[in-house]
Order: structure tokens, then C-alpha cells, then sequence
């Protein structure tokens, strides 16, 4: 079975440009996350949905994030402008709530890199 | 709010060395309890999981068991390889919140041959 699809695997541009982000959820996962990781900072939570509906943005930085999930098969991340201190590693997750407390799939990562 | 501890790193070991990480956490209902492993250049994958108190998860010669009495859900591996080498991180869900994981620091793990 595949699992979570994230791209591209790595993007590397210049501070000031759009940077779009792409996650593809197992099949029939009902909830997705986003999280970005850093030396400094660990992992970190920013947005999740739930049946393609964010539940909890607490952890977006600035508004200069935004995510969407325009149907079941498809997430995005977006950074507009970029900066510097946005360079880091974003993964994508997916899960199935059920019956019980199930695990996150996590994708493979975007090394992201703003120079 | 929940929250997840452990040791810091990195672990430094030789192989066939016995391995434990320890992790304690706080929470406000009955979290599930994970491990995950992140290999270089790679997401994290699921190690392994207990759901409720006295359950002991087990996957690739690692087990942990969870202890609602001491919060704890410490990992260990009795002969580690160099294949091991990696970093761990301990992490909580409550299914109240929708599944959404509580992560310790990670713990880097490098064994030497």
C-alpha cells in the first residue's frame, strides 16, 4: 500500500518567493497534520484537519502560513513570502481515528531551504 | 496540557549493548503511548504502541510497557545493532483530542560496531 506521498523532497529558493508544499493521505485516513522540525526547535505540531476541515492552527507561526485541503486526497502548505528562518524539514501525517487510538503515517519529509 | 519527557542524547553504545530510553509524560485523560524512530533522511515510522496501563508493545527486539503508577514508557532493547542507530521519540495521543500526538525531544542513538 502506498503511504503518506509528500513533494517535492527538497526545495531550495531564495528568501521572498512563494513556496508551496504537497501532501497525498493514505486512503480513507480521516485526519492529517503538518509539522516542521528544526535542531532548535524539535517537532512541532502546526495545523490538523479532520475530514478536510482544520481543527486546530495554534502552531502555524505567522500568517505568512496557510494550509489547505481541498478534498481527502490532497493537502497543501504554503509560505508566502519565505524566509530564512523558515528553512527546515515539513512532514506530512495522516491517521484513522476508529475505534481506538490509532497511529500517525508520517511522509518521508520536504527539506525546505531558503537562502 | 499534555506534555512528554526523555533522556537526552545522543546515546552513544557498542553493539550487543543492552539499551533503555527513558519517557515520562503528563496527562489530563488515558493517552495511548508510542514510539517512533526517524532514520536519516526519513519520516518518522511507528515503532511500537500500548493503549492502556500494563500493556507492554513490542516490535524489532524493542519493548516498552506502559506504567500509569510512575507515567512512564520507557524503551529498551537487550542487544542493540549498529542498524538501530537512529533517533527515537516517545509520544502521547488522547483520543479527545483527535489523535493528535505529544512528542518528547527525540533521543539520538548511535551504535558503534
Amino acid at each position: 500500500d502506498a503511504g503518506v506521498i509528500q513533494s517535492p523532497r527538497h526545495e531550495v529558493t531564495e528568501m521572498g518567493q512563494e513556496v508551496t508544499l504537497r501532501c497525498k493521505p493514505i486512503s480513507g485516513h480521516d485526519y492529517l497534520f503538518w509539522y516542521r522540525q528544526t535542531m532548535m526547535r524539535g517537532l512541532e505540531l502546526l495545523i490538523y484537519f479532520n475530514n478536510n476541515v482544520p481543527i486546530d492552527d495554534s502552531g502555524m507561526p505567522e500568517d505568512r502560513f496557510s494550509a489547505k485541503m481541498p478534498n481527502a486526497s490532497f493537502s497543501t502548505l504554503k509560505i508566502q513570502p519565505s524566509e530564512p528562518r523558515d528553512s527546515a524539514v515539513y512532514f506530512c501525517a495522516s491517521s484513522l481515528l476508529g475505534l481506538g487510538n490509532q497511529p500517525q503515517h508520517f511522509g518521508d519529509g520536504t527539506r525546505l531551504s531558503i537562502l | 496540557g499534555d506534555s512528554v519527557t526523555q533522556m537526552e542524547g545522543p546515546v552513544t553504545l557498542s553493539e550487543e549493548a543492552f539499551l533503555t530510553i527513558n519517557c515520562t509524560y503528563t496527562a489530563t485523560g488515558y493517552p495511548s503511548l508510542f514510539w517512533y524512530v526517524q532514520y536519516p533522511g526519513e519520516g518518522l515510522q511507528l515503532l511500537l504502541k500500548a493503549t492502556k496501563a500494563d500493556d507492554k508493545g513490542s516490535n524489532k527486539g524493542f519493548e516498552a510497557t506502559y506504567r500509569k503508577e510512575t507515567t512512564s514508557f520507557h524503551l529498551e532493547k537487550g542487544s542493540v545493532q549498529v542498524s538501530d542507530s537512529a533517533v527515537y521519540f516517545c509520544a502521547l495521543s488522547e483520543r479527545a483530542a483527535g489523535n493528535k500526538l505529544t512528542f518528547g525531544g527525540g533521543t539520538r542513538v548511535l551504535v558503534k560496531p
